[in-house]
């Protein structure tokens, strides 16, 4: 089945540790994305990366860093800067950065902090 | 500018009614509005979007509204149903920029 893989679905971070979520996809889709989820805050864009090679910053970036190195894989560093990484992550992707493309969700990952 | 303000936080609506979620925005670059459910433990998926060149759309039970002149949308969800039970985002997005999400409303459907 196509689809998003994210994993794991639940990670614990320890003070000063840097924690890596992992995000795969098989739709051949171009364009991918993080998003944070915060109970009452909606979906905050992190990061989005429209071709390999190649990312941008999204709104709540700092704390973070991204590498797309393949097509297919996206993953996330929650790094010890990051001062509150407790929520919920979700990974998308859609086909091109095309306006009207359908966004599709991975079921995300809930990092909570020892 | 950037920002989709979308109210109510929270709904509550009796088996067989009408569900109405709101959302504004302020940007009219934006050119692309859809509404996403999302199920506890599990990721958003989209349910139904709309352009601004037509003023409603409907598939099946639900139904985007749009005013473009009051930058306006909402979702109408038709004889709710306890299984409709979820959050709902509405967003927006234009050329290809990233999608940006209101904060949700949580829509309980009582039997």
């Amino acid at each position: 089945d196509g689809g998003i893989t994210q994993s794991p679905k639940y990670l614990f971070r320890k003070e000063g540790q840097n924690v890596t979520l992992s995000c795969e996809q098989n739709l051949n889709h171009d364009a991918m994305y993080w998003y944070r989820q915060d109970p009452g805050q909606g979906l905050r864009l992190i990061y989005y990366s429209q071709i390999v090679n190649d990312f941008q910053k999204g709104d709540i970036a700092e704390g973070y860093s991204v590498s797309r190195e393949k097509k297919e894989s996206f993953p996330l560093t929650v790094t010890s800067a990051q001062k509150n990484p407790t929520a919920f992550y979700l990974c998308a992707s859609r086909r091109t950065f095309a306006t009207n493309e359908k966004l599709f969700f991975g079921s995300g990952t809930q990092l909570s902090v020892l | 500018q950037q920002q989709v303000k979308q109210s109510p936080q929270s709904l509550i609506v009796q088996k067989g009614g009408i569900s109405i979620i709101n959302c504004a925005y302020e940007n009219t670059a934006f050119d692309y509005f859809p509404w996403y459910q999302q199920f506890p433990g599990k990721g958003p998926a989209l349910l139904i979007a709309i352009r601004p060149d037509v003023s409603e759309k409907k598939e099946g039970r639900f139904t985007i509204s749009f005013n473009k002149s009051a930058k306006q949308f909402s979702l109408h969800i038709m004889d709710s149903q306890p299984g409709d039970s979820a959050t709902y985002f509405c967003a927006a997005t234009y050329s290809g920029t990233a999608l940006i999400f209101g904060k949700g409303t949580t829509l309980s459907v009582s039997s």
